[in-house]
């Protein structure tokens, strides 16, 4: 069946780690991109992709780092430099000419 | 920069009663999509809207796209109890999809219907 994987499901990180979420996709898509949401302010863009070996800032991206190195995969970390980084993380790609956006099932992020 | 505002952000409803939903969106566009989510899960598409006058339904749901006036809306008829959950929409920033593929999302209208 054809796809969007992210793991863990839960993570918990200790203050001043780095931590990473992994999204792999089985879907063929070029686009795939890294969203955070937080009760209330909806959903808001880390990074995107598009090809690659090549990916752009979103709205919120200080704190974060991500890759694209391979087509079927766009892992997001989430640095010590992130002040608040309890959120729901979801992980979603689109074909290049259709933005229409399918999502993975989502990470939750808790720093304890 | 591109704003899309939903209103209500809350909505409690009865069942059997019908309901609108509105999403507006302060550029051009003419990409719109909905979205449902259930609690602490991932977002589902609903409807994906593409020129102006769009309309598509769903079961108890119809959505809707007017370019002109930069409105989506999202019409619930004789809701029930399993309707229930956070509805978003979306709006591709560029007219015609553009070369910079990512969306804008509204900040959610948490649906609940009541028995």
């Amino acid at each position: 069946d054809g796809g969007i994987t992210q793991s863990p499901k839960y993570l918990f990180r200790k203050e001043g780690q780095n931590v990473t979420l992994s999204c792999e996709q089985n879907l063929n898509h070029d686009a795939m991109y890294w969203y955070r949401q937080d009760p209330g302010q909806g959903l808001r863009l880390i990074y995107y992709s598009q090809i690659v070996n090549d990916f752009q800032k979103g709205d919120i991206a200080e704190g974060y780092s991500v890759s694209r190195e391979k087509k079927e995969s766009f892992p997001l970390t989430v640095t010590s430099a992130q002040k608040n980084p309890t959120a729901f993380y979801l992980c979603a790609s689109s074909i290049l000419s259709d933005t229409e956006a399918f999502f993975g099932q989502g990470t939750r992020l808790t720093v304890v | 920069e591109l704003k899309v505002e939903q209103n209500p952000l809350f909505l409690s409803m009865q069942e059997g009663k019908n309901y609108t939903i509105y999403c507006n969106y302060s550029t051009t566009s003419d990409r719109l999509y909905w979205y449902r989510q259930d609690p602490g899960k991932s977002l589902e598409s609903l409807f994906v809207l593409l020129s102006n006058g769009a309309v598509k339904q769903e079961g108890r749901l119809m959505a809707s796209l007017d370019t002109k006036a930069r409105l989506s809306t999202l019409h619930i008829t004789a809701a029930v109890h399993d309707l229930s959950a956070t509805y978003f929409c979306a709006v591709d920033p560029l007219p015609g999809g553009g070369s910079n593929y990512k969306l804008t999302f509204g900040k959610g209208t948490l649906l609940t219907v009541n028995p």
